[in-house]
C-alpha cells in the first residue's frame, strides 16, 4: 500500500534562517506532488506541484522553492525564512490517471519567530 | 480559474442530530470531481467522500452523503447521526478531470464543525 510521510512535524525557527521540510511517499511510481500552506484556521493554499523529477511548478511568488531530486521525494526549502513563512504545511500526492483525489502527509508546523 | 466557496465559516450540532455543509464552485469544465475532506485537531487531512460531476447519483458513505445540483454548481455535505467524532474542519474541493498540470485540487477556506454532546 502507498503511503506519505513529512518531516519534521514541528519546527520553531528564527527569522532568517534557512528551511527543509521533506516528504517522502513509498508504494507508488511516478506521483503528482504537491506542497500546500495552511495558515491559522485558514483554507489550503496550492505553493508547488511537481509532475516528475526535477519538473516543479510554483502558485504563489514567494522565498519559498522547492526541488524533486528522486521520483517519490518532495523538498521545500527556503534560504531566508520571514515571519508570513509560519504555518502548517502539507504534502501530498495523486496519481494523473486515478479518482483525483489526494493523499496527505502528517503536515509540518513551522513557526518563525 | 475554478475557485470554491463555503459560505459557513463555522457550524455546530447536537449529538445524533443532522448537519447540512454548504459548498458552491465556479468553474467552465462540465467534467470534474468534487471532494469533501475532514482534518480533526490532529490536522491529518482525510478523505470523507467524493463525487465525479458526470454521476447523476448522489454520493454515499456509510452516515456522509451529499447533494450535489451540477446546474447549480452546488455540493453539500450532509451528516446524519452526528457523532462526536465528526467535530472538525471540513473542506471542500474540486479538481479538473482533465489531465496535466498536476491535476492539483482547490480547496474552499474551511467550515469547522462542533458537536455538542
Amino acid at each position: 500500500s502507498q503511503t506519505i510521510h513529512q518531516w519534521p512535524a514541528t519546527l520553531v525557527q528564527p527569522v532568517g534562517s534557512p528551511l527543509s521540510l521533506e516528504c517522502t511517499v513509498e508504494g507508488t511510481s511516478n506521483p503528482n506532488l504537491y506542497w500546500y500552506r495552511q495558515a491559522a484556521g485558514r483554507g489550503l493554499q496550492l505553493l508547488f506541484y511537481s509532475v516528475g523529477i526535477g519538473q516543479i511548478s510554483s502558485e504563489v511568488p514567494q522565498n519559498l522553492s522547492a526541488s524533486r531530486p528522486q521520483d517519490r521525494q518532495f523538498i521545500l526549502s527556503s534560504k531566508k525564512l520571514l515571519l508570513s513563512d509560519s504555518g502548517f504545511y502539507l504534502c501530498a500526492w495523486n496519481l494523473g490517471e486515478n479518482t483525483g483525489e489526494l493523499f496527505f502527509g502528517e503536515g509540518s508546523r513551522l513557526t518563525v519567530l | 480559474a475554478q475557485t470554491v466557496t463555503q459560505s459557513q465559516p463555522e457550524m455546530s450540532v447536537q449529538e445524533a442530530e443532522t448537519v447540512t455543509l454548504s459548498c458552491t464552485y465556479d468553474t467552465s469544465e462540465s467534467d470534474y470531481y468534487l471532494f469533501w475532506y475532514k482534518q480533526p485537531p490532529s490536522r491529518q487531512m482525510i478523505l470523507v467522500i467524493r463525487q465525479e460531476a458526470y454521476k447523476q447519483q448522489n454520493a454515499t458513505e456509510n452516515r456522509f452523503s451529499v447533494n450535489f445540483q451540477k446546474a447549480a454548481k452546488s455540493f453539500s455535505l450532509k451528516i446524519s447521526d452526528s457523532q462526536l467524532g465528526d467535530a472538525a474542519m471540513y473542506f471542500c474541493a474540486y479538481r479538473s478531470r482533465i489531465g496535466g498540470s498536476g491535476s492539483r485540487l482547490t480547496f474552499g477556506e474551511g467550515t469547522q464543525l462542533t458537536v455538542n454532546p
